[in-house]
């Protein structure tokens, strides 16, 4: 039972244009979620995170969004850089972030020069 | 400051042969979690700490993984006897207490041949 669901495994973007990461979660228990980008043969490294008493969170080029009724976050990028080419984990934890993080599968972006 | 240290980077072993990794957190955090991710798949937890203690043990194959985290600072991870199925990125990761944000280290890439 997957309770983070990341249905795109990959993403295509031009170089400036907007990248948007999409994830589900079932789990009505989580109220913390997190973005992590991951490089090859690399441990993913923490990029943003929202708690759900927020709507929003932004740092520089990436906003995350966050839509508790629908049980829906994105990540957006902007604008997209070939850098930021990576494989993009969300994850989510209950108890304001101290619970296990439960990962997505996962999505590739690519962002083309 | 150093991240989170884990050894070996790579490591293929024959099947029924145990093996071990080794991992050490950032100073002070006295959270730590070793995750397995199998390929196409996102992190899953197998243990995590709180200092000395485990407190969420629930997905680790007790049978043939063991781990331990010896005063509360780094640890261990080990599988005897390991089977073809165990072929993974095992990663580790520590927090501070309560925190949600996770940093993890480069992991170890096991092969079991």
């Amino acid at each position: 039972d997957q309770q983070v669901k990341q249905n795109s495994p990959s993403l295509s973007v031009q170089e400036g244009r907007i990248s948007i990461l999409n994830c589900d979660y079932t789990n009505s228990m989580f109220d913390y979620f997190l973005w992590y980008k991951k490089y090859p043969a690399e441990g993913p490294t923490f990029l943003i995170s929202i708690s759900s008493i927020k709507d929003k969170n932004e740092d520089g080029r990436f906003t995350v969004f966050l839509n508790k009724s629908a049980k829906h976050l994105s990540l957006h990028i902007v604008p997209s850089q070939p850098g930021d080419s990576a494989v993009y984990f969300c994850a989510a934890s209950a108890q304001g972030g101290s619970e296990k993080l439960v990962f997505g599968k996962g999505t590739k972006l690519t962002v083309n020069p | 400051e150093a991240g989170v240290v884990q050894s070996p980077r790579y490591k293929i072993i024959e099947k029924k042969q145990p093996v071990a990794f080794w991992c050490n957190p950032i100073s002070g955090h006295n959270t730590l979690y070793w995750y397995r991710q199998n390929l196409g798949q996102g992190p899953e937890l197998l243990i995590r700490y709180e200092n000395e203690e485990a407190v969420d043990d629930s997905q680790l194959p007790k049978d043939r993984f063991s781990a331990e985290r010896l005063k509360g600072v780094d640890s261990t991870l080990k599988i005897q006897p390991a089977e073809l199925g165990d072929s993974a990125v095992y990663l580790c990761a520590s927090s501070l207490l309560k925190t949600g944000v996770a940093f993890f280290g480069q992991g170890t890439r096991l092969t079991v041949v």
